[in-house]
């Protein structure tokens, strides 16, 4: 059964400044993968996918990497923004034909001004 | 990106009432939604996936007589809460796919059953 864990389960950085989020499974045979951010009390917005072709993305000041290798991904938020506060979920697939996300815990993002 | 509409986005019931959860795909068919549970600082649960015009498949240790899942449509599945209790206060989460791309969820549902 796929576990994901993402490390760390909590991060305060100033504003400004580089940060890097990281997520892995047991399973390193993962499919798609895909990064949310979730606010408190919200629902799950979708920051990045990485397709099974892919090893990166990237959107603006967000760029996530996959390496299948060894199961790893992480998510690198640059310039940071107190905005940027919430928090940031990895969810993967495993295996083709499979629309089920399995979920990390979220790693809590809180940028200091 | 796709919108998912997901209401209430809160609800506050007594013990042992039902309570209905809609979960619509705005701008695109569905054939398959899905339903999570996420407890306080937990990360998301699988609870089902509900598939158009069939029954929904239930994760191990969910009871599907107290979780009932329609999907009568290919843009709407309702998750309906039996017989609430306490323990069944959680954030409920819907999602849906088109196909192998993006997951889209929708704003929760905040239930606190009194």
């Amino acid at each position: 059964k796929q576990e994901v864990t993402q490390i760390p389960a909590a991060l305060s950085v100033p504003e400004g400044e580089n940060l890097v989020l990281n997520c892995s499974f047991t399973d390193s045979a993962i499919y798609n993968l895909q990064w949310f951010r979730q606010d408190p009390g919200k629902g799950l917005t979708s920051l990045l996918l990485i397709q099974s072709s892919q090893r990166e993305q990237t959107s603006g000041r967000l760029n996530a990497s996959l390496d299948k290798s060894s199961g790893r991904s992480t998510l690198y938020i640059a310039a940071s923004q107190p905005g940027d506060s919430a928090t940031y979920l990895c969810a993967g697939i495993s295996g083709a034909g499979s629309y089920q996300l399995t979920f990390g815990k979220g790693t809590k993002l809180s940028v200091i001004p | 990106g796709a919108v998912v509409s997901q209401h209430p986005s809160w609800v506050i019931c007594k013990s042992g009432t039902s309570v209905k959860i809609e979960c619509r795909s705005l701008d695109f068919q569905a054939t398959t939604m899905f339903w999570y549970r996420q407890f306080p600082k937990q990360s998301l649960m699988l609870m089902a996936t509900s598939n158009e015009g069939s029954k929904a498949t239930y994760e191990q240790g969910v009871e599907k007589d107290k979780f009932l899942i329609n999907h009568a449509s290919l843009t709407l599945s309702t998750l309906t809460v039996t017989s609430a209790h306490p323990e069944d206060s959680s954030f409920y989460i819907c999602s849906a796919r088109i196909s192998e791309s993006e997951a889209f969820f929708g704003q929760g549902t905040r239930l606190t059953v009194v």
